[in-house]
């Protein structure tokens, strides 16, 4: 079945440490995006990728970077510079347009400690 | 730019009753609108979506949405509430005028069914 898995479920950090979260599809999906949630501040876009070897900043990409060297990945580093790393976050796949909405991972949360 | 409002971000139903989430949106184009929902530590599945077909979608679980161009709402209903429907809702529209594919979430709505 086609889908997009994110890798851990759960991850713990140790403060000044880098980390980097999985996302891989299998949707044949050209897009990608990764998001930040945390409780009652809804979802966040932090990065997205339109087309491999290309992404953009989102709204809160201090502390974070991406690549996408292949269309069926999207790993998210959350860097040492990311003063407040705790936070669930989510990975999603879409056609190029988006007209058809986001196909989403299950979620990775991060915690530090 | 496009945006989208959800009224209420915490709503409460009994078990039985029915479910009204409401969604108002703003786009200068036609717009592409999606409802979705998250369980606890899960991602967001799609609920439903309206691409300029019908104006009343049906979705997955026996909610629907009706689209109303004059009110620039999207409202999200189920006639009957489960126990199993206590998640949370997101609205959402797609950025065609941006021309990004993004789609701009809604912050949200808890909704909480009593027994």
């Amino acid at each position: 079945d086609g889908g997009i898995t994110q890798s851990p479920k759960y991850l713990f950090r140790k403060e000044g440490q880098n980390v980097t979260l999985s996302c891989e599809q299998n949707l044949n999906h050209d897009a990608m995006y990764w998001y930040r949630q945390d409780p009652g501040q809804g979802l966040r876009l932090i990065y997205y990728s339109q087309i491999v070897n290309d992404f953009q900043k989102g709204d809160i990409a201090e502390g974070y970077s991406v690549s996408r060297e292949k269309k069926e990945s999207f790993p998210l580093t959350v860097t040492s510079a990311q003063k407040n790393p705790t936070a669930f976050y989510l990975c999603a796949s879409s056609i190029r347009q988006g007209i058809y909405g986001y196909t989403f991972g299950s979620g990775t949360r991060l915690t530090v400690v | 730019a496009q945006s989208v409002t959800q009224l209420g971000s915490h709503v409460s139903v009994s078990e039985g009753a029915l479910v009204l989430l409401r969604c108002n949106y703003s786009s200068s184009v036609p717009p592409y609108l999606f409802w979705y929902v998250q369980y606890p530590n899960q991602g967001l599945q799609l609920l439903l979506k309206y691409t300029s077909a019908a104006t009343l979608v049906k979705g997955i679980n026996g909610f629907e949405a009706e689209f109303k161009k004059s009110e620039t709402s999207f409202h999200l209903t189920k006639p009957s509430a489960h126990m199993s429907d206590a998640a949370e809702y997101f609205c959402a529209v797609s950025d065609l005028a941006g021309n990004t594919g993004k789609l701009i979430f809604g912050q949200g709505t808890t909704l909480q069914v009593k027994p």
